[in-house]
């Protein structure tokens, strides 16, 4: 069965320290990858994707993502992270042979940052 | 940026009761979605919508649900007789073709 284990809930860094988050996705071939923040709140917003091509690929508010086809993983990184990072992270997929189809979601790691 | 919105950010309504949780996608976007996440538990799926029609649903999506694109900007998730259990922040989403999706704020719906 597809899924998605973010094996973190909580993860407490401290402002100006790097960040990691990891994901790891159950999948019948390779699928399309995605990370989303959802600040209190607020909606999901997307921070990055994952196609095809490079294994790390760049998102908005200076996060990064690396695939590792191997571990079956694509952890989210940040090497400074701002008070203004705390929120919650879920990472998903989506099936490259379903256009359209659906995304199956992590369940979420919430990022505390300290002063 | 355009951006999906939902309306109303908040709907309290009592079991039983139809409600109407509204969505306007990004313009151009072609394929339209409904996601709900119970508090404290995963965003879950509940169906998709393209070129009219319901494209795939979950097993959380009976004939107590159903969609609707009544106007070509507008898609409305409709629950007809609400259960406690219905009680969830209930996202609406849409993509451009079919990949990456672009999430609304979400409904809170608290179902008494």
């Amino acid at each position: 069965a597809q899924s998605v284990t973010q094996p973190d809930i909580h993860i407490t860094v401290s402002e100006g320290a790097s960040l990691e988050l990891r994901c790891n996705y159950s999948y019948g071939a390779t699928p399309y990858l995605f990370w989303y923040v959802q600040s209190p709140g607020q909606g999901l917003q997307l921070l990055l994707k994952y196609f095809s091509g490079d294994t790390l690929v760049q998102g908005i508010k200076g996060f990064e993502a690396e695939f590792k086809r191997s571990q079956s993983s694509f952890n989210l990184r940040k090497p400074s992270v701002h008070w203004s990072d705390a929120a919650e992270y879920f990472c998903a997929v989506g099936a490259r042979d379903n256009q359209g189809g659906k995304l199956i979601f992590g369940q979420g790691t919430e990022l505390s940052v300290k002063p | 940026e355009p951006e999906v919105t939902q309306t109303p950010s908040h709907q309290v309504t009592q079991m039983g009761q139809e409600v109407i949780l509204r969505c306007v996608p990004i313009s151009n976007h072609l394929y339209f979605y409904w996601y709900r996440q119970i508090l404290g538990q995963k965003v879950e799926f509940l169906v998709s919508f393209y070129n009219n029609e319901i494209s795939e649903k979950s097993e959380i999506f009976d004939d107590q649900f159903s969609v609707e694109r009544p106007d070509g900007s507008n898609f409305t998730l409709k629950i007809r007789s609400t259960k406690l259990e219905d009680s969830a922040m209930y996202f609406c989403a849409s993509s451009p073709l079919g990949y990456e999706q672009y999430f609304g704020p979400g409904t809170r719906l608290t179902v008494t």
